[in-house]
């Protein structure tokens, strides 16, 4: 079964608004990933948030962490065209070995 | 630097054929792992390896087999393939830094068929 479960399942809006994306899981984690994918192609990663970290940046990404509620969100800021691909989340489980489990992949739009 | 790198890219299958799908890594990663992604599914986990000579399995492994036999290479076999196996096929490696797991790496996918 699917770890990692991204919500909304598909993202559409216009170039300079943000995006929002949230990811829920289920079992304890050493660290959460988020990657993007444009059509055809390989995933790329973004950023990685450990356990014990809230909240980490990279350009415009922010993401966030709460695990107590098990859930993580991914904030695009002034989106781009480019920036239009499937985003997934990916949980690395407690018990380690960087066994990735994936989401189902949220889809964002950003229309020029 | 290439990173990881899968061959073929394309491939067509006849049902009940066998073949092998290639990944290498130079990035000297312990962990390798192979994922396939069908539409709406994400990417799920087929086998993984924690170094050379180990292997195990993971969520959907029934038709498929991976060996280890160097830290670079790990192939997946399909032993004869079934149109259920239709699929994109994704290779990755990751690693630690002081006990802590990384990111992992991509190859660009093979985009399998089986008629």
């Amino acid at each position: 079964s699917q770890q990692g479960e991204e919500d909304p399942q598909a993202l559409s809006i216009q170039e300079g608004e943000n995006a929002t994306m949230n990811c829920s899981y289920k079992t304890s984690i050493n660290n959460l990933q988020w990657y993007r994918q444009n059509s055809g192609r390989g995933l790329v990663h973004l950023i990685l948030i450990r356990s014990n970290e809230r909240e980490k940046h990279s350009g415009r990404l922010r993401v966030t962490l709460d695990t107590s509620k098990k859930s993580s969100s991914l904030l695009i800021t002034a989106s781009r065209a480019a920036d239009t691909a499937s985003y997934f989340c990916a949980t690395d489980p407690f018990y380690g070995n960087n066994r990735l489990a994936f989401g189902k992949g949220n889809q964002v739009v950003v229309i020029p | 630097n290439a990173g990881v790198t899968q061959t073929p890219k394309f491939q067509v299958l006849k049902t009940g054929q066998s073949m092998t799908l290639q990944c290498a890594q130079d990035m000297n990663h312990e962990y390798m792992s192979w994922y396939r992604q069908d539409p709406g599914m994400g990417l799920r986990l087929i086998h993984y390896s924690v170094g050379a000579g180990i292997t195990d399995q993971g969520e959907v492994p029934n038709g498929y087999n991976v060996s280890r036999s160097t830290t670079e290479d790990f192939p997946l076999r399909l032993l004869s393939a079934a149109p259920s196996q239709t699929s994109v096929y994704f290779c990755a490696s990751s690693s630690q830094r002081g006990r802590m797991n990384t990111e992992a790496f991509f190859g660009q996918g093979t985009r399998l068929t089986v008629v």
